[in-house]
């Protein structure tokens, strides 16, 4: 059980390049969502998915879209990307019944120049 | 909006029980209250959660004040490894299921 894998690890894009992270989880777990971090703050929410074929948009969601073809996989592309978009991002997944808590991958350190 | 407010920093000695404090005072009636932490930037780690009874598990305890208004988280035996950011996060249980993310309370342990 591997729980939340996200991939790279580290990357650095040139602006205007474009590129997807990528995110899976084991669980079954049908909420999957998207969030960037930036130094000093909390987390905020770019997109999320409430199971395959749903997806939505957070408070964040410009310049990011995504895709729910299963339930295990998430990715998160970057169209063309910014300097503001460098950041540190996380891929988080839940069950929806009950109170069921964000299981979180470790996170890519995007870095645009 | 961060909907919880917590303290920018807190030390504690090691051995020593960390109480982190939470306000939530506008929290409505089917938001839960949970706590996560994380450690040099890796992802926020879940630690507990709860709606309006105290809870406790293997990791720490969480005690909710009757009219909800606030929280404490509380580590009963506090060591190095537990140095980290606490958020103290409110979660609407709705299909947006969004958590709001304030700054957080940096908790150190003191040798």
């Amino acid at each position: 059980n591997a729980g939340v894998t996200q991939t790279p690890k580290f990357q650095v894009l040139k602006t205007g390049q474009s590129m997807t992270l990528q995110c899976a989880q084991d669980m079954n777990h049908e909420y999957m969502s998207w969030y960037r971090q930036d130094p000093g703050m909390g987390l905020r929410l770019i997109h999320y998915s409430v199971g395959a074929g749903i997806t939505d948009q957070g408070e964040v969601p410009n310049g990011y879209n995504v895709s729910r073809s299963t339930t295990e996989d998430f990715p998160l592309r970057l169209l063309s990307a910014a300097p503001s978009q460098t950041s540190v991002y996380f891929c988080a997944s839940s069950y929806l019944q009950g109170s069921s808590p964000l299981h979180f991958g470790n996170g890519t350190r995007l870095t645009v120049t | 909006d961060a909907k919880t407010t917590q303290p920018t920093s807190m030390d504690c000695a090691e051995g020593r029980a960390a109480n982190l404090p939470c306000n939530h005072s506008t929290i409505s009636g089917n938001e839960y209250v949970y706590w996560y932490r994380q450690i040099h930037s890796q992802g926020p780690q879940y630690i507990i959660h709860g709606l309006k009874n105290n809870e406790t598990n293997e990791m720490a305890s969480l005690i909710i004040t009757e009219d909800r208004k606030s929280s404490t988280l509380i580590l009963p035996h506090a060591t190095l490894r537990d140095t980290a950011v606490y958020y103290c996060i409110v979660r609407v249980m709705d299909s947006n299921y969004q958590l709001i993310w304030g700054a957080g309370t940096k908790l150190i342990i003191k040798p």
